[in-house]
């Protein structure tokens, strides 16, 4: 089945700056790779998602890459605030339905 | 709030006992989804529902687990003979079906297990 790898597992910014979380899969035929916020005690929110026939996606000042010959995705947060302090999942799917998730970053933006 | 809805929120358990949680997808979301998140992990897919047909279970589910979705709208996770490895927090999505299914996911509050 899917394995999804993602890295770092804690990641401490100053306000303003720019966070990079990244994740591997194992399965070539995954074709779809959503991100997920998880603030404490709260749902996974969906904030972006790309298919595997786009190598980018943005979204004011959040983005994902794709590298499909890797097999490896990035999320982007630019111009970080302490909201966006939270739990962050990336997943993927090579089924239609079911998502298989990383561990999770948790990502603290100091002011 | 007309998302999709969870009960109970929290269920404290002692180990050997049965329990049951409920889910309520968005009325318009024909597919229903299962999913355990244990502390600093991602949530694991559990099994899925296509309205009323249970169409995939994971092999992490063991046979005490069983779900249904008996008219195609809310859905029940059993646990049987609860084990503390079972604590956990059951997060219960839904979404449309479609090519577009598996993008119009929308989790619930999810129930927290603690079995004692």
């Amino acid at each position: 089945g899917e394995n999804v790898e993602q890295h770092p597992s804690t990641l401490s910014v100053q306000e303003g700056d720019s966070a990079v979380i990244k994740c591997t899969y194992s399965d070539s035929a995954s074709n779809y790779f959503p991100w997920y916020k998880q603030e404490l005690g709260k749902r996974p929110q969906l904030i972006i998602d790309i298919r595997s026939n786009v190598g980018e996606k943005k979204d004011q000042r959040i983005a994902v890459t794709l590298n499909k010959t890797a097999k490896h995705f990035s999320l982007h947060i630019t111009e970080t605030q302490p909201e966006d302090s939270a739990v962050y999942f990336c997943a993927a799917s090579d089924s239609g339905y079911a998502l298989n998730f990383g561990k999770g970053t948790s990502l603290l933006v100091t002011p | 709030d007309t998302g999709v809805s969870q009960d109970p929120r929290h269920k404290i358990t002692k180990r050997g006992q049965n329990v049951t949680f409920r889910c309520d997808p968005i009325s318009e979301h024909n597919r229903l989804y299962w999913y355990r998140q244990t502390l600093g992990q991602g949530p694991e897919f559990l099994t899925y529902f296509q309205n009323e047909a249970q169409l995939e279970k994971s092999r992490l589910l063991s046979d005490r687990f069983s779900a249904e979705r008996p008219k195609g709208s809310f859905s029940t996770l059993e646990i049987q003979r609860t084990e503390q490895g079972d604590s956990a927090m059951y997060l219960c999505a839904s979404s449309p079906s479609g090519v577009q299914g598996e993008r119009g996911y929308t989790f619930g509050s999810g129930t927290r297990l603690t079995v004692v």
